[in-house]
């Protein structure tokens, strides 16, 4: 079956402290993977996604296909950074359909 | 670019009513958009996958005679929520499909008393 799994509901860590935000997929084939951010009151964002391998405000996310993990990485976290944070698939051949995690409440605290 | 608007942002109605949302895509051309829900703490619920100029498609569960969706040209899909109970107060979400991912209308705020 497919699924992407977002372990922690609630993430809290201060400011200048690294973040790691889970995210573990079930898809049997290869599948494309994507963070999306949605900040307070903001509509939902795309973050990152796998196969572009940018940075973008500092995160990034490596697809590990052993592990079958695409974790959310920031060394440094800011308070801005304060938000939910999706992981999501997109399996072949499915017009962009997305399957997507529970999501993570990011706090980050002064 | 990749924007898309939904209206309106909220809305409340009685029971019994229909409410019509609208998702556009402002400076590009979806031919498929999704609608989702979402309730409070709660991921995005897909709904239902909009297709220009043919019948959407619903996932399980979704009954598409309470939640009709036309999708009549290349920027806009309507989500038609008949009937209305209590129940189906929730926040419902668009997305259009751009050319490396969806793209997030902000939401309607749908209230049924």
């Amino acid at each position: 079956a497919q699924r992407v799994t977002q372990p922690e509901k609630l993430l809290s860590v201060f400011k200048g402290a690294p973040v790691e935000l889970k995210c573990n997929y079930s898809y049997s084939g290869s599948p494309e993977l994507f963070w999306y951010v949605q900040y307070s009151r903001q509509r939902l964002q795309l973050l990152l996604r796998h196969i572009s391998r940018e940075s973008i405000k500092g995160f990034t996310a490596d697809l590990n296909k052993g592990e079958t993990s695409f974790h959310l990485k920031k060394p440094f976290a800011q308070e801005e950074d304060s938000a939910m944070y999706y992981c999501a698939l997109t399996p072949m051949d499915s017009n962009y359909q997305l399957i997507w995690g529970a999501g993570t409440k990011l706090i980050i605290k002064p | 670019g990749a924007v898309v608007s939904q209206h309106p942002s909220w809305v409340i109605c009685k029971s019994g009513t229909s409410v019509k949302i609208e998702c556009r895509s402002l400076d590009f051309q979806a031919t498929t958009m999704f609608w989702y829900r979402q309730f409070p703490k709660q991921s995005l619920m897909l709904m239902a996958t909009s297709n220009e100029g043919s019948k959407a498609t619903y996932e399980q569960g979704v009954e598409k005679d309470k939640f009709l969706i036309n999708h009549a040209s290349l920027t806009l899909s309507t989500l038609t929520v008949t009937s209305a109970h209590p129940e189906d107060s929730s926040f419902y979400i668009c997305s259009a499909k751009g050319q490396e991912t969806q793209y997030f209308g902000p939401g309607t705020r749908l209230l049924v008393l």
